[in-house]
């Protein structure tokens, strides 16, 4: 069964705070994704990776780095953590076509104070 | 500038009825479309998809028709079940850009 994990369900930080949210997927997939989902916004892509050390910027990287040492993990980095970085964090990754649907982690709900 | 719009925050329809959940998009290139259905603390499941040389592609009591003059597609949802209330999801360019999403409430 097809399984894409995150590292935290719930995490709370501290403004400045340097933040790793972790995805690991076992399905052997190219594609990989970090969205974060806020009210009336929906999901917006903050990077993307079709490859191992490889990454591409989506609709709103700022404040955000990712990295992709292994194909089955794609980090998710917020290098200063602001309290306008508190939303729900979703990963997806998916095969290497255009036409292939997402798989979703079952998201982490990231508070900053 | 979103390029997928959901205009309709919120749905509510009665059990047995139809659902018809709207999404509109900007860009002609679009050739494929996703619905996503999202519960609470869970992360979306794809639904349905359709690509640009349908008007329509159907899975049991989900359907979605494609308009590509109109530049709009609905998902449809027939009969509608309590089991589907949830976040619906819009996307096009296989998952790079989502709508805002539409809150669906199934009242029995």
């Amino acid at each position: 069964d097809v399984k894409v994990t995150q590292s935290s369900r719930y995490l709370v930080k501290r403004t400045g705070e340097k933040v790793f949210l972790e995805c690991v997927q076992d399905m052997d997939h190219e594609n990989m994704f970090w969205y974060r989902q806020d009210p009336g916004l929906g999901l917006r892509l903050i990077y993307f990776s079709y490859d191992v050390k490889m990454k591409e910027k989506g609709d709103i990287p700022e404040g955000y780095s990712v990295s992709r040492e292994k194909k089955e993990r794609f980090s998710l980095i917020l290098e200063s953590a602001s309290t306008n970085q508190t939303s729900m964090y979703l990963c997806a990754s998916s095969p290497p076509s255009g036409r292939y649907t997402q798989y979703f982690g079952p998201g982490t709900r990231l508070t900053v104070l | 500038d979103q390029q997928v719009k959901q205009n309709s925050p919120s749905l509510s329809v009665q059990e047995g009825r139809i659902s018809i959940l709207n999404c509109d998009y900007t860009n002609s290139m679009f050739d494929y479309f996703l619905w996503y259905k999202k519960y609470p603390a869970e992360g979306p499941t794809f639904l349905i998809s359709i690509s640009s040389i349908k008007d329509k592609n159907e899975d049991g009591r989900f359907t979605v028709f494609l308009n590509k003059s109109a530049k709009h597609l609905s998902l449809h949802i027939v009969p509608s079940q309590p089991g589907d209330s949830a976040v619906y999801f819009c996307a096009a360019r296989s998952g790079l850009v989502f709508g805002a999403g539409t809150i669906l409430r199934v009242k029995s």
